[in-house]
């Protein structure tokens, strides 16, 4: 089956600890996307990678870091230095282009204790 | 960078009624324009989409019309029925990125 998943469903972290949600596409995309959901807000974007080695910042990116190694894999992580960091996550990809249809993962959901 | 408004941010109509999404954008470079429905605890699926160069599209029970000289655009639902009820996103695409309205909340009542 091709699409993007992310692990893990449901991920509880200690004040104060760094954390690194994954993932994973196999759409053979160029571009990846996270993007942070608070309830009852739209989807907000923390980074996005339009290629592999190169990403960019978006809205809210002060306390996350990201990493783009691989084509099929970008990988979010969640510093101490983020102030509010429950939430949901969601990560997305698409294919390069002028109209850029995104396609999403199921989520992750985190909690810091 | 883009501004996108929703509304209404909640909406419940009686199975069989029509709904309706209206969303405004405030970016003219902005291109493309996706609607995406999201259930709870899952992630948003792209149930329909316009490009810029396009007035209105439809797919069965949905429509999206677009207004570029308003910079505003909406999403028509007819004939609801009860797995309709979701959340509903509007976006605007500009400059690499997709920027989302709040959300939404559509019922449909049985």
């Amino acid at each position: 089956d091709g699409g993007i998943t992310q692990s893990p469903k449901y991920l509880f972290r200690k004040e104060g600890q760094n954390v690194t949600l994954s993932c994973e596409q196999n759409l053979n995309h160029d571009a990846m996307y996270w993007y942070r959901q608070d309830p009852g807000q739209g989807l907000r974007l923390i980074y996005y990678s339009q290629i592999v080695n190169d990403f960019q910042k978006g809205d809210i990116a002060e306390g996350y870091s990201v990493s783009r190694e691989k084509k099929e894999s970008f990988p979010l992580t969640v510093t101490s230095a983020q102030k509010n960091p429950t939430a949901f996550y969601l990560c997305a990809s698409s294919s390069q282009g002028r109209y850029n249809e995104q396609f999403f993962g199921p989520g992750t959901r985190l909690t810091v204790l | 960078g883009e501004n996108v408004e929703q509304h209404p941010s909640t909406l419940s109509v009686q199975e069989g009624d029509s709904a309706v999404i209206k969303c405004t954008y405030s970016d003219s470079a902005s291109n493309y324009f996706p609607w995406y429905k999201q259930e709870l605890g899952k992630g948003p699926q792209l149930i329909i989409d316009i490009r810029s160069n396009v007035g209105e599209k439809k797919d069965q029970r949905i429509a999206v019309t677009l207004n570029k000289t308003a910079k505003h655009f909406s999403l028509h639902i007819t004939e609801t029925q009860p797995e309709d009820s979701a959340v509903y996103f509007c976006a605007a695409f500009s400059d690499y990125k997709l920027s989302f309205g709040a959300g939404t909340t559509v019922t449909v009542r049985a």
